[in-house]
């Protein structure tokens, strides 16, 4: 089946600083990844929609400035979290859909984002 | 704007008992529905889906939803719980936006199986 990475899955950083994660699609192509946050035992919140090679379309209330979002390639999305602060810790969720299958998403194992 | 809810925050069981874990949803055209589980620490596995056909859909691990149109539900069910179903349960509906197509989930409801 389709397999999603995501890495780091977990990852401490300081306040101010930038942290980037990386979701990969390992056998197959996607044509679109979304990125989820996860608050504790809380539903997965939309924070934005990346299509390959175009900008990404952000959810209303989601900084695009602070939440960096690159698809470079059909098998690779980055977000990028500038300057965080301690409440941008999260559990961030990719997921990602092949240009095949317009139903399926297929999601990540999730990264456990702290900042101190 | 399409929706789904989850009306329990958790849900307690026997061990060998029938559950059900409650969704219904909203949504203007043809729902297109799912159902996925959360470990602790770990991202979601998919466990069924619903698109078109027959409304009663079978999953992994012995699961299975009934897609009711009249009611707007589509909930979890399972005949015999285990222990090892305690997790976090989403239901899930799809909907499109400008990029493309993005699922909506619901706020997600605990089910806790004791033996």
């Amino acid at each position: 089946g389709a397999v999603v990475s995501q890495h780091p899955s977990r990852v401490i950083c300081k306040s101010g600083t930038s942290v980037k994660i990386e979701c990969r699609s390992l056998d197959f192509q996607a044509t679109t990844m979304f990125w989820y946050r996860q608050f504790p035992k809380k539903s997965l919140m939309l924070m934005a929609t990346s299509n390959e090679g175009s900008k990404a379309t952000y959810e209303q209330g989601v900084e695009k400035d602070k939440f960096l979002i690159n698809h470079a390639s059909l098998t690779l999305s980055t977000l990028t979290v500038t300057s965080a602060h301690p409440e941008d810790s999260s559990f961030y969720i990719c997921s990602a859909r092949e240009w095949t299958d317009p139903y399926e998403q297929y999601f990540g194992p999730g990264t456990r984002l702290t900042v101190t | 704007a399409q929706s789904v809810a989850q009306p329990e925050d958790q849900v307690n069981v026997a061990e060998g008992n029938p559950l059900t874990v409650k969704c219904t949803y909203s949504v203007s055209g043809n729902p297109y529905l799912f159902w996925y589980v959360q470990y602790p620490n770990r991202g979601l596995q998919f466990l069924l889906k619903y698109i078109t056909g027959d409304n009663l859909v079978k999953g992994s691990y012995g699961f299975e939803a009934e897609f009711n149109k009249s009611q707007t539900s589509f909930h979890l069910k399972k005949p015999s719980a285990l222990v090892s179903d305690s997790a976090l349960y989403f239901c899930a509906v799809r909907e499109f936006n400008q990029a493309g197509t993005a699922l909506i989930f619901g706020k997600g409801t605990t089910l806790s199986v004791s033996s």
